[in-house]
């Protein structure tokens, strides 16, 4: 399976802490996302980095990408009690395919507590 | 607009009923997907449409029927569920041989009783 392992399963953290969450998975990607849930909401895309990309910043969140390791770290900054939510990274392995199939992980479940 | 709608937002149901769950987007996307997510687990995919065709089914029992009518819309049709049924059904979509950002909508909690 591509799924990919998400390491921590769970992370509690004071807020103005950072937040780092781990990535792996098993196959050559076209590109590797991450998604935030808040609890009982959809999903909503946060960071998209392609397999050629090494690091990617976005406001506080810091994706890199490691494809010789197959893995990859988001890492939030100064984090906020609204920070608190499921993340899921997600690869897309399917380049010009009509069908752009994403693989999710287990997610990482993130509280900050105020 | 950016958004896919997804109604309702709760359902109820028994194990006879026969019930309909709705999304819209109005992206101009071409491609539609449901998703199935219990508790604490990531989303399942479980249709894809493609040009308002059916391109992928990842073997769902038969008591799920999908639905696209248009190119903003997708049903997915509800007979005969199970409990075990119980979940979060979210909706997204994007243009076909895109392989970037899926757009979410807000997910219809269902219960099956």
């Amino acid at each position: 399976s591509q799924q990919g392992e998400e390491d921590p399963q769970a992370l509690s953290i004071q807020e103005g802490e950072n937040a780092t969450m781990n990535c792996s998975y098993k196959t050559s990607i076209n590109n590797l996302q991450w998604y935030r849930q808040n609890s009982g909401r959809g999903l909503v895309h946060l960071i998209l980095i392609r397999s050629n990309e090494r690091e990617k910043h976005s406001g506080r969140l810091r994706v890199t990408l490691d494809t010789s390791k197959k893995s990859s770290s988001l890492l939030i900054t100064a984090s906020r009690a609204a920070d608190t939510a499921s993340y899921f990274c997600a690869t897309a392995l399917d380049r010009g395919s009509t069908l752009g199939r994403l693989y999710f992980g287990r997610g990482t479940q993130l509280t900050v507590w105020p | 607009d950016t958004e896919v709608t997804q109604t309702p937002k709760h359902l109820v149901m028994g194990m006879t009923n026969k019930k309909s769950l709705k999304c819209e987007q109005h992206m101009g996307h071409r491609a539609m997907y449901w998703y199935k997510q219990k508790a604490k687990k990531p989303p399942e995919l479980m249709f894809v449409y493609s040009y308002e065709k059916l391109s992928i089914n990842e073997s769902v029992p038969s008591r799920f029927s999908p639905e696209c009518p248009n190119s903003s819309l997708l049903n997915l049709h509800l007979h005969a569920l199970q409990p075990e049924d119980s979940a979060l059904y979210l909706c997204a979509s994007r243009n076909p041989g895109d392989t970037g950002e899926l757009f979410f909508g807000e997910g219809s909690r269902l219960t099956v009783l």
